[in-house]
């Protein structure tokens, strides 16, 4: 089965605590993004992936690293998250010119 | 740069009445339109998408939307809502082509069904 798959899917972390968010897609897929999810605010696009080594800021990168070593995995990772990192987290993937394939998304709260 | 207005953050009809949710655009080039679904405690999901050729789109479960370029929108139509229907639409605009580099979302219409 297709899919994009995210974990954890639930996580409340605190302050400073290193965590990452893991996202894996079956697809071959070269397209990879991660979306934050916030009430009012809709899906505002953190980093994205073009291929393998290649990555790039979205709007709102500030705060989180990306890495893309191997096609079908994209991690996303708070080096030191903050309570406004506190969120709904989505990673999504995609051919160039196809459908955006989205993961069923990551709660995260930092206390 | 492109952007994306959705009028209402919740829209509110009975069941079997007539949806419609309005998604306004701004776009350089010609532009690329999706509408997007979230149901409850899931990811989104491609409702339907205007890429190039007839204005009048059709997408699953019953839902279509018609790309004006005149007014510049791409509203979200269905003709007798279900409770089914309830859920988050997204509405966005691509110059791109596709889902990758490039997709700009609204800030999304939560449809409410009223029994």
């Amino acid at each position: 089965e297709a899919q994009v798959t995210q974990n954890p899917r639930y996580l409340i972390t605190v302050t400073g605590k290193k965590l990452t968010v893991t996202c894996s897609q079956n697809m071959n897929h070269e397209y990879m993004s991660w979306y934050r999810q916030d009430p009012g605010l809709g899906l505002r696009q953190i980093y994205y992936s073009m291929n393998v080594e290649v990555t790039d800021k979205g709007d709102v990168p500030e705060g989180y690293k990306v890495s893309r070593k191997e096609k079908r995995n994209f991690p996303l990772i708070l080096e030191s998250p903050s309570p406004n990192q506190t969120s709904l987290y989505f990673c999504a993937s995609s051919l160039w010119g196809g459908e955006l394939f989205f993961g069923e998304g990551s709660r995260l709260t930092v206390l | 740069a492109q952007s994306v207005t959705q009028l209402g953050s919740h829209v509110s009809v009975s069941e079997g009445a007539l949806v419609l949710l309005r998604c306004n655009y701004s776009s350089s080039v010609p532009p690329y339109l999706f509408w997007y679904v979230q149901y409850p405690n899931q990811g989104l999901q491609l409702l339907l998408k205007y890429t190039t050729g007839a204005t009048l789109v059709k997408g699953i479960n019953g839902f279509e939307a018609e790309f004006k370029k005149s007014e510049t929108s791409f509203h979200l139509t269905k003709p007798s809502a279900h409770m089914s229907d309830a859920a988050e639409y997204f509405c966005a605009v691509s110059d791109s082509g596709g889902g990758a580099d490039g997709l700009t979302f609204g800030k999304g219409t939560h449809l409410i069904i009223q029994p």
